[in-house]
């Protein structure tokens, strides 16, 4: 069965260090990888998206892999601040056209 | 722009009870969806709608029914309110399937 697996474990993080999140899939040749935040209470906000012809994205201080040999995608957040803390959730999709299947997300918690 | 919205915010019903989550958005977005996050189980598709006058399954759907009212609004009904339907609702708009999407606050459902 198709499965996008998420550390549900939080994570705990020094402010101004690198948090690493992992995205594992089994079962998907995604298209197109994305990422979203959601704050307690707030409903997602998009961050990234990915192609699987593309390695690696940036936006700021966030930056996205997407290996599709080891099926994982990895989200890095450099120079992490308290207002990081979030609860991270990738997805992905077959094909262009087709729609998203959510993993189960990662908290994040970045410690002044 | 509003973007999506949602009514209402909180809602209570009993069991057997019915109502309709209301969903709209602003920016011409062809497709529409909706989600429950439980937690531990991450967003949970219902419902969507690819392009106005289409609605298919998600993950989700018994116990839920929808209706595409026009390109603007997507609205899910509860016909008969059981304690397993207690969730965070969240209605979602894109241009396309696989494009970002953009979250409405969530409605947080509670069934006695």
């Amino acid at each position: 069965s198709q499965k996008i697996e998420q550390n549900s474990e939080a994570l705990n993080i020094q402010e101004g260090k690198t948090a690493t999140l992992t995205c594992n899939y089994t079962n998907y040749s995604p298209a197109y990888l994305q990422w979203y935040r959601q704050d307690p209470g707030r409903g997602p906000v998009f961050l990234l998206l990915i192609r699987e012809n593309e390695k690696e994205k940036r936006k700021e201080r966030l930056k996205v892999t997407f290996d599709t040999t080891l099926k994982q995608s990895l989200f890095h957040i450099t120079a992490s601040q308290p207002a990081d803390s979030a609860t991270y959730l990738c997805a992905l999709t077959q094909a262009a056209g087709n729609k998203l299947t959510f993993g189960g997300g990662t908290r994040v918690l970045v410690k002044p | 722009n509003a973007g999506v919205t949602q009514t209402p915010k909180f809602q209570v019903l009993k069991t057997g009870q019915s109502m309709t989550l209301q969903c709209a958005q602003d920016m011409n977005h062809n497709s529409m969806y909706w989600y429950r996050q439980d937690p531990g189980m991450g967003l949970r598709l219902i419902y969507y709608s690819a392009s106005e006058g289409t609605t298919d399954k998600g993950e989700v759907p018994n116990g839920y029914n929808v209706s595409r009212l026009n390109k603007r609004e997507f609205s899910l009904r509860l016909e008969s309110a059981a304690p397993s339907q207690t969730s965070v609702y969240f209605c979602a708009s894109s241009d396309s399937l696989s494009g970002e999407q953009f979250f409405g606050p969530g409605t947080r459902l509670t069934v006695l």
